[in-house]
């Protein structure tokens, strides 16, 4: 099945951009989703990357899909406190895994004024 | 529409005792899953239901059961606790299998 590493900690001030890493291993991954999940909170999709596709960009958010190593990026533009969250990337597989997410374990942002 | 509502937010359990975390969604959504969270771990899929009727096992579906009698309803019964059970599980639902999934707030549950 599919497996997806992410990085645990991130760590920015108030204002930089902040760039979190998420590598998985089906080569077959139809859709790369990225999470946000606020304190006590479920997860709300933040935005999505088709296979067929190397960045999309979404206002504050672009995400980068390298299909040759199967390294995914989520920035963050201009960063702001509110942006503290765990972030989680997460790939739906093809054949009989379609549509069935595998989740990275998050990765915990902080912001600093 | 109030999305995905879990019920409770949160329990205590003592080992082998047995009980039923509620989901339920009025988006008229054919798909909901169930899902566990553990610290370092993300989300882990333990059961999952393409429509009514229909159900089918994730990774990790041990010590779990569910059915789907409605469209709006997905239950996860524990059948007899365990403290490995202890973790906070969170249902989603999405219209069809591979389209977004909507959340619920999720239930954090303790077993002693």
């Amino acid at each position: 099945g599919e497996d997806v590493e992410q990085s645990l900690f991130l760590s920015v001030r108030e204002g930089d951009s902040s760039v979190i890493n998420c590598t998985y291993t089906d080569s077959s991954s139809t859709y790369l989703y990225w999470y946000k999940q606020e304190p006590g909170a479920g997860l709300q999709l933040l935005t999505y990357i088709f296979s067929n596709m190397d960045m999309k960009q979404d206002q504050r958010l672009t995400v980068l899909l390298n299909k040759k190593d199967k390294h995914l990026s989520l920035r963050i533009a201009d960063t702001q406190t509110g942006d503290s969250a765990i972030y989680f990337c997460a790939g739906s597989a093809g054949g009989t895994s379609y549509g069935k997410l595998t989740f990275g374990q998050g990765t915990i942002l902080t912001v600093h004024p | 529409n109030a999305g995905v509502t879990q019920t409770p937010k949160f329990q205590v359990l003592k080992t082998g005792q047995s009980m039923t975390l509620q989901c339920a969604q009025d988006m008229n959504h054919e798909y909901m899953s169930w899902y566990r969270q553990d610290p370092g771990m993300g989300l882990r899929l333990i059961h999952y239901s393409v429509g009514a009727g229909i159900t089918d096992q994730g990774e990790v579906p041990n010590g779990y059961n569910v059915s789907r009698s409605t469209t709006e309803d997905f239950p996860l019964r524990l059948l007899s606790a365990a403290p490995s059970q202890t973790s906070v599980y969170f249902c989603a639902s999405s219209y069809l299998l591979g389209d977004e999934q909507f959340f619920g707030p999720g239930t954090r549950l303790t077993v002693l």
